[in-house]
Parts: C-alpha cells; sequence; structure tokens
C-alpha cells in the first residue's frame, strides 16, 4: 500500500531533550515535507526537499533540523525541544515532477509531540 | 506561506444538506486543492482543479474556481455524517512549487 509512515505517533517529552521524528514513503516520491498543525494557525510548512541531499527552510523553521540522505527517508530532528513546540506534526510526500498529479502531497498519519 | 482562507470557518448541518465552503487566495496560482482532515488525522486529497479550469465534479464533490475574483468553493452535495471533517484548500504555484494551505474549514453534520 502506498503510504507515508511516521513514528513515533505520540510522543511526550522534557525541554532539551533531543529527539527524531522519522519519516518514511514507499512511493518513489522526489519532493517531502514537514508540517506542524496548531489550533487557528493552520498548517505550516517546517521544511521540505525537492530531492536526495536538497533540503529547505519553510516558514517555520527554527528550533528544527531535517535530512535527506535517502530518497524514502526525510526525518525532523529537533534538537532542544522547547513548550512552544508542542504540536501536530504531518510529514507529506508529493511526485515533485509529472504535470498537476505530481502537485499532490500525500500525508502520514501525523506525530502529535508534547514538550514539558 | 498561508495563502488560502475559507469560509466559513465552521459550519454545522443536517444530514442529507448539501455544504458550501470559500475558499479565497491572493496571489497567481497553478491550480487549487482540497483536503480533508478527520479530526486529528492525516490529510486526505480530495480534487484538483488547474488555472484553466472552472469547474470540477468528483462523485459529490464539486469544486469552482474563478480565477478573476482568485476564490474557489467546494460543494458537497447530500452531506453523511461521514462528511464530518475540517476542509483544507492549497494553493500551488510553480514559481515556489510548494502547496500553501489555508487555516481549515470545520464541518459538522448530523444524523
Amino acid at each position: 500500500e502506498a503510504q507515508v509512515t511516521q513514528n513515533p505517533r505520540y510522543l511526550i517529552t522534557v525541554t532539551g531533550k533531543k529527539l527524531t521524528v522519522t519519516c518514511s514513503q514507499n512511493m518513489n516520491h522526489e519532493y517531502m515535507s514537514w508540517y506542524r498543525q496548531d489550533p487557528g494557525l493552520g498548517l505550516r510548512q517546517i521544511y521540505y526537499s525537492m530531492n536526495v541531499e536538497v533540503t529547505d527552510k519553510g516558514d517555520v523553521p527554527e528550533g528544527y533540523k531535517v535530512s535527506r540522505k535517502e530518497k524514502r527517508n526525510f526525518p525532523l530532528i529537533l534538537e532542544s525541544p522547547s513548550p512552544n513546540q508542542t504540536s501536530l506534526y504531518f510529514c507529506a510526500s508529493r511526485p515533485g515532477t509529472g504535470g498537476a498529479g505530481a502537485n499532490v502531497l500525500t500525508f502520514g498519519a501525523g506525530s502529535r509531540l508534547t514538550v514539558l | 506561506s498561508q495563502q488560502g482562507e475559507e469560509d466559513p470557518q465552521a459550519l454545522s448541518i443536517q444530514e442529507g444538506e448539501n455544504a458550501t465552503m470559500n475558499c479565497s487566495y491572493k496571489t497567481s496560482i497553478n491550480n487549487l486543492q482540497w483536503y480533508r482532515q478527520n479530526s486529528g488525522r492525516g490529510l486526505v486529497h480530495l480534487i484538483l482543479i488547474r488555472s484553466n479550469e472552472r469547474e470540477k465534479h468528483s462523485g459529490r464533490l464539486r469544486v469552482t474556481l474563478d480565477t478573476s475574483k482568485k476564490s474557489s468553493s467546494l460543494l458537497i452535495t447530500a452531506s453523511r455524517a461521514a462528511d464530518t471533517a475540517s476542509y483544507f484548500c492549497a494553493t500551488f504555484t510553480y514559481g515556489n512549487n510548494r502547496l500553501a494551505f489555508g487555516k481549515g474549514n470545520q464541518v459538522v453534520v448530523i444524523p
């Protein structure tokens, strides 16, 4: 089944304790992206990657890091989490090339992170 | 950056009624997409309309696009309780190769 898999789905952690949220897609998509969703603010893009070894900042990149060493994986790293990073996080991917369908995102199920 | 703005923000209707949501945006686009999100879950793509299209149908969904007014509407006909969800519009522009999402529109369908 074509899907985006992210882990963990739920995590409670403490301020300053480094954590990584993994994201993997099995659709050979070129483009991958991370979003955070907060009440009243909608979806905001954190980082995106057009292809392997190519990453760029989205709208709210502060406090986050990403890497794209393989096409299928795009982990989100919080080096020193703070309470304002408590949020619902989504990883998403799309083909990247090949007509209008290339712009359609497939989302993961979400990772709810709480930083105490 | 956030571009789409959905209106109304929240809608409550009876099962069987039609639900209409609007989305406005600010800059030129190549296509506009609508996504659905069930509570706390990932977004699911519903329909895409290109900038040179004015109307598109998919099952009980009807989307219109007016590029002169920079607006789109999503109509769900004969709503069902399972349509209860948040609906997001998202605009795509080849220039920045990014999808910009609105803040979402919550629809509650009462059985």
